[in-house]
């Protein structure tokens, strides 16, 4: 398995500003995504980080809302921009080791827009 | 592209009796299946995973799953449930970029 810890666990916001939540995983690792968790609903994957190049992101997502850094094999960003109570969310990062077909969540970081 | 749907949105049960959440999924090529639980406040954790080896696949805590081809299902079941077997699970497809169900709250009665 893997070590993963999100910072900040929890933020309350105001809309119009910006929060970055760190992922950091206790080894290195070949793949790091990052999801969103709208309230009671699924999990739905923002974009992969990429090590050294920009993030991939999924249909409806953009760099310029979410913009991603990985830079190196252990950590990663991601920065919720010009947030909005629609954005109240929790957002999850994950990590998948070389050869290794399961997938690890981090604890999350439950995001909450006034 | 792939999906999966999870047919009950909840599922009650008694505590000590049979668990069975079900889940299909579509998809274009041979997949990899996983079931993940989500407890209160809590993250996500890997039940088990079906990644083209064995057809039926023992998780933690009990659970197993069955990969159907024919059916394009993957249900899973525990013989008997526990009271802290509540939670919310997910059935999720894919290598990598995982596609998650609405999810099954599971909820279990004394």
């Amino acid at each position: 398995s893997a070590v993963i810890s999100q910072k900040p666990s929890r933020d309350i916001c105001q809309r119009g500003t910006s929060l970055t939540i760190q992922c950091q995983v206790d080894s290195q690792v070949t793949m790091m995504f990052w999801y969103r968790q709208q309230p009671g609903q699924s999990l739905t994957l923002i974009a992969t980080a990429n090590q050294g190049s920009e993030a991939t992101y999924e249909s409806g997502f953009v760099i310029d809302k979410f913009p991603i850094s990985r830079p190196n094999l252990t950590f990663s960003t991601l920065t919720v921009s010009n947030m909005s109570p629609e954005d109240s969310s929790i957002y999850l990062c994950s990590v998948v080791r070389s050869g290794n077909h399961e997938q690890y969540f981090g604890p999350g970081t439950r995001l909450t827009v006034t | 592209a792939q999906s999966v749907t999870q047919l009950d949105s909840h599922v009650s049960v008694s505590e000590g009796t049979p668990v069975l959440l079900r889940c299909n999924y579509s998809s274009s090529y041979s997949p990899s299946l996983f079931w993940y639980v989500q407890h209160p406040n809590k993250g996500l954790q890997l039940l088990l995973k079906y990644t083209s080896a064995a057809t039926l696949v023992k998780g933690i805590n009990g659970f197993e799953a069955e990969f159907k081809k024919s059916e394009t299902s993957f249900h899973l079941t525990k013989p008997s449930a526990h009271m802290s077997d509540a939670a919310e699970y997910f059935c999720v497809v894919g290598f990598q970029k995982l596609v998650f169900g609405t999810g099954t709250r599971l909820l279990v009665s004394p």
